[in-house]
């Protein structure tokens, strides 16, 4: 069992790049989730997905993010352009959807610099 | 959408202490509270949890304190040792696959 699969695991940035994320969630997992965690705000909700479908968003901070699930097997998290204030954790996790709500498996997160 | 309030910030406690973290919550329809434990480099992994419909619920060392009507929950450590050294995050949520709504998290220091 694989885990959750993020990557960039670190990445470097200057203002006004794109930035791209991305995750590969646990197998069979039917719900997908991408927190940012910092110092001051601790681990926020951005947005997750059912079924590949974005069932709410409004985590997410402007219009500079979004998101995509294309297949069940892979999301990724867009940030264009970036700015400093975009530096932080992400992380992406998955959940099956049955027996425990709310069981989330994390991967191991993505470090944004945005210089 | 702090609905989930945690203290202390941070907690250093000596080797066998017993370090006792809490959270608050508002929204009475919560009917989840579990806890996540992370290290540094690490995403968050599912320590414990517990419904409503009970008290307390311990597994090994860890414990939850649950307090229905104070909408109140704690986490305990007995015997804490150093390989507990963690940020501990609470959260919440409610009936189905609602997203979890997390604490602000607790960088506990376990020190020999």
């Amino acid at each position: 069992d694989a885990g959750v699969i993020q990557s960039p695991r670190h990445e470097v940035t200057e203002m006004g790049q794109e930035v791209t994320l991305r995750c590969k969630p646990i197998s069979g997992h039917d719900y997908l989730f991408w927190y940012r965690q910092t110092m001051m705000r601790g681990l926020e909700l951005l947005i997750y997905f059912n079924n590949n479908v974005p069932i709410d968003d409004s985590g997410m901070p402007e219009d500079r993010f979004s998101a995509k699930m294309p297949n069940a097997s892979f999301s990724t998290l867009k940030i264009q352009p970036s700015e400093p204030r975009d530096s932080a954790v992400y992380f992406c996790a998955s959940s099956p959807g049955t027996g425990n709500p709310g069981e989330l498996f994390f991967g191991e997160g993505s470090r944004l610099t945005v210089l | 959408q702090q609905q989930v309030k945690q203290s202390p910030q941070s907690l250093i406690v000596q080797k066998g202490g017993i370090p006792i973290i809490n959270c608050a919550y508002e929204n009475t329809a919560f009917d989840y509270f579990p806890w996540y434990q992370q290290f540094p480099g690490k995403g968050p992994a599912l320590l414990i949890a517990i419904r409503p419909d009970v008290s307390e619920k311990k597994e090994g060392r860890f414990t939850i304190s649950f307090n229905k009507s104070a909408k109140q929950f704690s986490l305990h450590i007995m015997d804490s040792q150093p390989g507990d050294s963690a940020t501990y995050f609470c959260a919440a949520s409610y009936s189905g696959n609602t997203p979890l709504v997390f604490g602000k998290g607790t960088r506990l220091s376990v020190i020999a």
